[in-house]
């Protein structure tokens, strides 16, 4: 059974740093990885899919990486803004075709 | 086009009540995935529909919910008999045709009193 874990579970930073945040999951046979920002009491924005042929995606500040035989996933945020403060949400696509997700890490970037 | 359109927004229903909550696929899509987003956890996989035909259900419940995505119309997640414990966001999503990036509506949040 897959099963996906975020850390850290919760991120503070002061505006303009770039951070890091990380996915892992526990079996490597994945269709693709997708990562989602969550608003509170809103609904999931995708910001990044990376297929399993892929090692990386990039839009805009964002860059999403994906080490598949470690079961590994990174999302890279350049230059933080408190707009940017949301959960985000990585989520993996077997066979089956749904996702599964992680538990998220809910970002606040501070002004 | 416009995005996957999930009604009502919010539902407030009584224990005992039925509780229907539609889902509409982008334009084009025939794949519908549901999921349920129970108050701080995280989002669960429920069930994967077709055009009139249930691909997984294994996330569903297996009492009181049922799920259907007709030939014309919306799909519906039907929750008979709610309790409190049912209580949450559902959301779903929409493909072209289950290989590709999938696309979330808003969810309904369902609140049973």
């Amino acid at each position: 059974k897959q099963e996906v874990t975020q850390i850290p579970a919760a991120l503070s930073v002061p505006e303009g740093e770039n951070l890091v945040l990380n996915c892992s999951f526990t079996d490597s046979a994945i269709y693709n990885l997708q990562w989602f920002r969550q608003d509170p009491g809103k609904g999931l924005t995708s910001l990044l899919l990376i297929q399993s042929s892929q090692r990386e995606q990039t839009s805009g500040r964002l860059n999403a990486s994906l080490d598949k035989s470690s079961g590994r996933s990174t999302l890279y945020i350049a230059a933080s803004q408190p707009g940017d403060s949301a959960t985000y949400l990585c989520a993996v696509s077997g066979s089956a075709r749904q996702l599964t997700f992680g538990s998220g890490t809910q970002l606040t970037v501070l002004p | 086009n416009a995005g996957v359109m999930q009604n009502p927004r919010h539902l407030v229903r009584r224990r005992g009540q039925e509780a229907r909550l539609r889902c509409s696929p982008m334009k084009g899509h025939s794949h519908v995935y549901w999921y349920r987003q129970l108050p701080e956890e995280g989002l669960k996989f429920m069930v994967y529909l077709q055009k009139e035909n249930i691909i997984d259900e294994s996330g569903m419940p297996k009492e009181r919910f049922s799920a259907e995505f007709p030939k014309e119309g919306p799909s519906i997640l039907r929750i008979q008999q709610v309790v409190r414990g049912d209580s949450a966001a559902y959301f779903c999503a929409s493909s072209p045709d289950g290989n590709t990036e999938a696309f979330f509506g808003q969810g309904t949040r369902l609140t049973v009193v």
